[in-house]
């Protein structure tokens, strides 16, 4: 149990578009969500903490206009990034937190982001 | 600012040896200690947790803490080169409450060689 998908495993956009990426708990009500990003051989680095139906909590750092979230549901949580840059280029990783172990955050298996 | 330290490697072993993981963290508040394991290009996949000073065992790994000291540890006995892979320290920061944000290392990069 406690399996956690993601839509689209691999997207290449060009510059100025916008991207949504889905994050599903498929097994299990999913209370809070997090998202995350990493760049090569880089740590992961928290975006966003988000709710069911309240705002997401972004980090320091991060620019809340410019990555959308979305958590309409305790199965479903979206990204969306808007007028995408190059820089924006990374490997985008959700969690979900609410599985069968409280604590544990069970993570998605990710969406690489080209934008060229 | 909470810290959570790992040396980067890469940390090297021959098979069948015993590779070991550390880990400092900042918060003494802290309260979960997670291990990750990441393959290249993947996303990271729990091996282990702890939340009680002294050593949890999980068939081939087992996990150390030390809360005065403010380390944690994970110890990979008989390794296989299958384990070669990025081992992330996660820990969680927060006491109480129901968002359990985890503060990730940077990761060590272990290789296994047959």
């Amino acid at each position: 149990g406690a399996v956690v998908s993601q839509h689209p495993s691999r997207v290449i956009c060009k510059s100025g578009t916008s991207v949504k990426i889905e994050c599903r708990s498929l097994d299990f009500q999913a209370t809070t969500m997090f998202w995350y990003r990493q760049f090569p051989k880089q740590s992961l680095m928290l975006m966003a903490t988000s709710n069911e139906g309240s705002k997401a909590t972004y980090e320091q750092g991060v620019e809340k206009d410019k990555f959308l979230i979305n958590h309409a549901s305790l199965t479903l949580s979206t990204l969306t990034v808007t007028s995408a840059h190059p820089e924006d280029s990374s490997f985008y990783i959700c969690s979900a937190q609410g599985g069968p172990i409280a604590y544990e955050q069970y993570f998605g298996p990710g969406t690489r982001l080209t934008v060229t | 600012q909470k810290e959570v330290e790992q040396n980067s490697g890469p940390l090297s072993v021959p098979e069948g040896a015993i590779a070991s993981l550390n880990c400092t963290y900042s918060d003494r508040g802290s309260q979960s200690f997670f291990w990750y394991r990441q393959y290249s290009g993947k996303s990271p996949e729990l091996i282990m947790f702890i939340y009680s000073n002294g050593d949890k065992e999980d068939g081939r790994f087992t996990a150390q803490l030390n809360k005065a000291s403010q380390y944690v540890s994970l110890l990979i006995r008989d390794s296989q080169p299958s384990d070669s892979a990025t081992y992330l320290c996660a820990v969680n920061g927060q006491s109480g409450g129901s968002n359990y944000k985890l503060t990730f290392g940077k990761g060590t990069l272990l290789t296994v060689n047959p």
